[in-house]
């Protein structure tokens, strides 16, 4: 089982829907969470750090379940600019206490 | 606030050739550094962190090296590139930590990348 598994997708969704993606990662371990965004040939930009007790930061929630060894980013209200990839980050897996990130799930809002 | 510059934005190499990338970080002190190589339709593969001046750690065995010649500088290097090295590599900090406890919970920052064609 890979340390940090994504859905690659794409998601294709329509405007103004509500979109989700979960992210499973193996170590039972693991210290900290984020989700980054990625457009197209740029570089990840931090999008949200995801708490024990969940966050939300406008049209966007993160949540963890420990218990079930994932995180879930929840967007609603999609907008065509939040079409990219979005990639999960896991930290203390495996021992180690570097970044793993997931390969990233694929997010196409169409009008 | 922190800026973090990388060059250049592309580059197009020959196979056997060397490369230097370099990474300067602006705005903070003792940032731990990163070098990423993310290839085309693939996840980021952390190749080197630096915790401080000269401390420099490899997380893959490869022909490329890494060193931190001042604080806030980190420079990627190869003497003889290959193919398989093409990529968008990526640099990143993250507030220091002090120790690799720490350092897992502080979100990392990238850089706008380097685009490298090996041909």
């Amino acid at each position: 089982r890979k340390e940090v598994e994504q859905d690659p997708g794409p998601f294709n969704v329509p405007e103004g829907a509500t979109v989700a993606f979960n992210c499973t990662y193996s170590n039972s371990a693991s210290q900290s969470f984020f989700w980054y965004r990625q457009d197209c040939r740029k570089e990840p930009k931090l999008l949200m750090s995801v708490y024990s007790s969940g966050n939300e930061d406008g049209r966007f929630t993160a949540q963890l379940n420990r218990a079930s060894q994932y995180i879930s980013l929840l967007i609603r209200d999609s907008k065509l600019s939040d079409s990219a990839t979005y990639l999960c980050v896991v930290i203390g897996t495996g021992g180690s206490y570097i970044p793993t990130f997931g390969r990233g799930t694929s997010l196409i809002v169409h009008p | 606030s922190q800026t973090i510059h990388q060059w250049p934005a592309t580059l197009v190499q020959p196979v056997g050739s060397p490369l230097s990338l370099e990474c300067t970080v602006e705005g903070t002190s003792n940032p731990n550094l990163y070098w990423y190589r993310q290839a085309a339709g693939r996840g980021l593969q952390l190749l080197f962190y630096s915790v401080g001046i000269g401390q420099i750690s490899s997380e893959v065995p490869q022909n490329l090296s890494a060193s931190r010649p001042q604080d806030r500088q980190f420079i990627l290097s190869s003497k003889k590139l290959l193919l398989s090295d093409s990529g968008f590599y990526l640099c990143a900090w993250s507030v220091h930590g002090g120790d690799l406890m720490t350092l897992s919970y502080n979100e990392q920052f990238f850089g706008p990348g380097t685009r490298l064609t090996v041909l």
